[in-house]
């Protein structure tokens, strides 16, 4: 089983819509979980974290977690063309590895 | 700009080269790590340096050789690579590596020929 996976998409949603993007984890006792948004040809960059089980809203962007169900979620309201990239998940475990999923890329089309 | 500095962007070398990539952090974080990042793959962890002391060596091949001289360098040293080894390689660093998010340089492309 792989440490975090994720749905490769590509996901495809309106211009508007809402993006909902998932990512599971395989290690009960990781602590930290992450969104990173990766433009083609570009680094990482952080869009997010959360620590707590519930939501978490910053801007159009709200993650959930649900450390039972071992489930990590990124919500993209109003998407925009601009939202087009790939997202990954990552999770930081007890030690110090912070490990990626293989990302989900969005596309948001006019 | 991250405050997280990697040189060079882009890098071709040789099976036979000795290279090094370079990264510098502004942050005053403590942690800092390669990760290589392949098409199709994903991020790959390679080294984790906390302190200055290397906590994870994820079974890199020993052509690849970090060196951590204090809490804001970091460098990748490369010797007889091979054409599989092309691929992005990412420097980021955190406060201290435990639950803190991470932030990333730019990357370097390496294409070895």
């Amino acid at each position: 089983q792989k440490e975090v996976e994720q749905n490769s998409g590509p996901l495809s949603v309106p211009e508007g819509a809402i993006a909902s993007l998932n990512c599971t984890y395989s290690d009960r006792g990781s602590q930290s979980f992450f969104w990173y948004r990766q433009y083609s040809g570009k680094s990482p960059e952080l869009i997010m974290f959360i620590y707590s089980n519930g939501d978490k809203e910053d801007g159009r962007f709200t993650a959930q977690l649900n450390k039972a169900s071992q489930y990590v979620s990124l919500l993209i309201r109003d998407s925009q063309p601009s939202d087009s990239a790939t997202y990954l998940c990552a999770v930081n475990m007890i030690t110090d590895k912070l490990i990626f999923g293989t990302g989900t890329r969005l596309q948001v089309f006019p | 700009e991250t405050g997280v500095t990697q040189t060079p962007r882009h890098l071709v070398m040789g099976m036979t080269n000795k290279k090094s990539l370079k990264c510098e952090q502004h942050l005053g974080h403590n942690a800092m790590y390669w990760y290589k990042q392949s098409a199709k793959k994903p991020l790959e962890l390679m080294f984790v340096y906390n302190f200055k002391e290397q906590t994870e060596n994820n079974s890199v091949p020993s052509r690849f050789s970090p060196e951590c001289p204090n809490s804001s360098h970091l460098f990748l040293h490369l010797h007889t690579l091979q054409p599989e080894d092309s691929a992005l390689y990412l420097c980021a660093s955190s406060l201290t590596g435990g639950r803190d998010e991470a932030f990333f340089g730019q990357g370097t492309r390496l294409t070895v020929v």
